[in-house]
């Protein structure tokens, strides 16, 4: 059973579009996250839910909308996609009740390239 | 604000070898410390962590310490073996809504 699955695994799409990325974790968990991973790896965190309620909206354009539907799914939708949003996106989820000490469960990854 | 430093990469070794990869820190109070691993073309996934000073993380063996002293998180590894070629990040969070805080990542080659 994949803990943190993730669909698409990859998607290529022109310019202007507007796509959605879906998160699904069956561990029970209360918070999801999603990261950006460029293409020099870097990864940076975007958002953070904990109970379907955001907790972190990092400088991320607007055009970026995540969507929690319950606890277990945290999709990720983009609007009027452009070239530099090309990366890998990862969903992630922890236990949400002992803080900064939990390990994070990633999935395997969205790989987005914007044409 | 928080922030990880990270050596670059890429590293290559030959099997058997010492493995260091070293880690510092910066962070207003006192995180909890992570060493991710992500193999080619998979997602991260942890290798082990430390959430006070002088606390040891180990797992596969592979072993960091939690230095406060040095704000280090250095990931050490005795003898690598080939399948130990991955990416390695070493990450941070504090309570600020639990996001890890991420280095660059250091890239492992490790040949035959």
């Amino acid at each position: 059973d994949t803990a943190v699955s993730q669909t698409p695994k990859y998607l290529v799409t022109q310019m202007g579009n507007d796509k959605s990325i879906k998160c699904e974790q069956n561990l029970g968990h209360d918070t999801m996250y999603w990261y950006k991973q460029d293409s020099k790896k870097f990864l940076k965190i975007m958002f953070s839910y904990n109970n379907k309620e955001l907790i972190i909206n990092e400088t991320v354009p607007n055009r970026f909308s995540p969507k929690s539907p319950d606890k277990a799914h945290l999709n990720l939708h983009i609007n009027s996609l452009e070239l530099g949003d090309s990366a890998v996106y990862f969903c992630a989820s922890s236990q949400g009740s002992t803080g900064s000490q939990e390990t994070q469960y990633f999935g395997p990854g969205t790989r987005l390239l914007v044409l | 604000g928080n922030s990880v430093t990270q050596m670059e990469g890429p590293v290559t070794l030959s099997e058997e070898a010492f493995l260091t990869i070293n880690c510092t820190y910066t962070a207003t109070g006192y995180p909890s410390l992570f060493w991710y691993v992500q193999y080619p073309g998979e997602g991260l996934q942890l290798l082990l962590k430390a959430t006070k000073a002088d606390d040891k993380g180990s797992n596969k063996g592979f072993e960091a310490t939690y230095r406060k002293e040095t704000t280090s998180f250095h990931l050490e590894k005795g003898s690598v073996q080939v399948s130990d070629s991955a990416v390695y990040f070493c990450a941070l969070s504090e309570n600020s809504g639990y996001a890890l805080n991420f280095g660059k990542g250091t890239s492992l080659l490790v040949t035959p």
